[in-house]
């Protein structure tokens, strides 16, 4: 039974990076199954997208955050992490990261990681 | 990029009620529609996808329907539980997007 725990600062200054990493266990994150999503939710919001890496590399980002947006695995670690750059009050959220799994047509995010508030204030 | 919508934002219900929540796709997105339920401080959890596929362990008063750009989610019998947010989620095509929610309320 794979689990994610997300680790990375709850506090980050405007027009500074935010940075978490979420690190696998139980399982292999080079299961061809599987990508390895980040998803945000500002507090009373709804779910976004940010975006998804295979563990060969290649990545997908939400186009609305493309410009800003780092996402990276490290295979021998078994772990993946966000990178996002020049933050804002508006980037204030509770981030997630999640596994999607997108095999014969079928689809979903799970499990997720527990969730990391990050909160962007001076 | 695709943009879900459901109905009602909100609402309320009592315990054994049936619910349906709907889902709307700015374009066709054939079956490609995942139901996730959500409470307060938690992480969201899969009901259904593929639009009505439930999911190993989902108690079986959930169910899901549609295709194309209607979506359905329905609740048979309400129980104490499934007071909750509730999601559906296109993969049809990248980016990944979400409905706004429904938020399902004790009358």
């Amino acid at each position: 039974q794979v689990q994610l725990q997300q680790s990375g600062p709850g506090l980050v200054k405007p027009s500074q990076t935010l940075s978490l990493t979420c690190t696998a266990s139980g399982g292999s994150i080079t299961n061809d199954d599987y990508y390895w999503s980040w998803i945000r939710q500002p507090p009373g919001k709804g779910l976004e997208w940010i975006g998804y890496i295979y563990h060969s590399g290649n990545v997908y980002y939400n186009p609305s955050l493309e410009s800003r947006v780092d996402i990276s695995v490290d295979t021998s670690k078994n772990q993946f992490s966000l990178r996002l750059s020049s933050v804002t009050a508006a980037d204030t959220a509770v981030y997630f990261c999640a596994r999607y799994y997108d095999s014969r047509g079928m689809n979903w995010f799970d499990p997720w990681g527990q969730g990391t508030l990050v909160t962007v204030s001076s | 990029d695709i943009q879900m919508t459901q109905s009602p934002s909100s609402l309320s219900a009592s315990v054994g009620d049936r619910v349906t929540i709907t889902c709307r796709a700015s374009q066709r997105i054939s079956v490609y529609l995942t139901w996730y339920q959500q409470k307060p401080g938690k992480v969201p959890k899969v009901l259904i996808y593929t639009a009505s596929n439930l999911q190993s362990g989902v108690p079986s008063r959930f169910s899901g329907s549609g295709s194309g750009t209607d979506f359905t989610l329905t609740i048979s019998s309400l129980q104490p539980e499934d007071f909750a947010t509730y999601y559906c989620q296109q993969s049809f095509s990248t980016p990944l997007t979400f409905g706004g929610g429904t938020k399902v309320e004790i009358k």
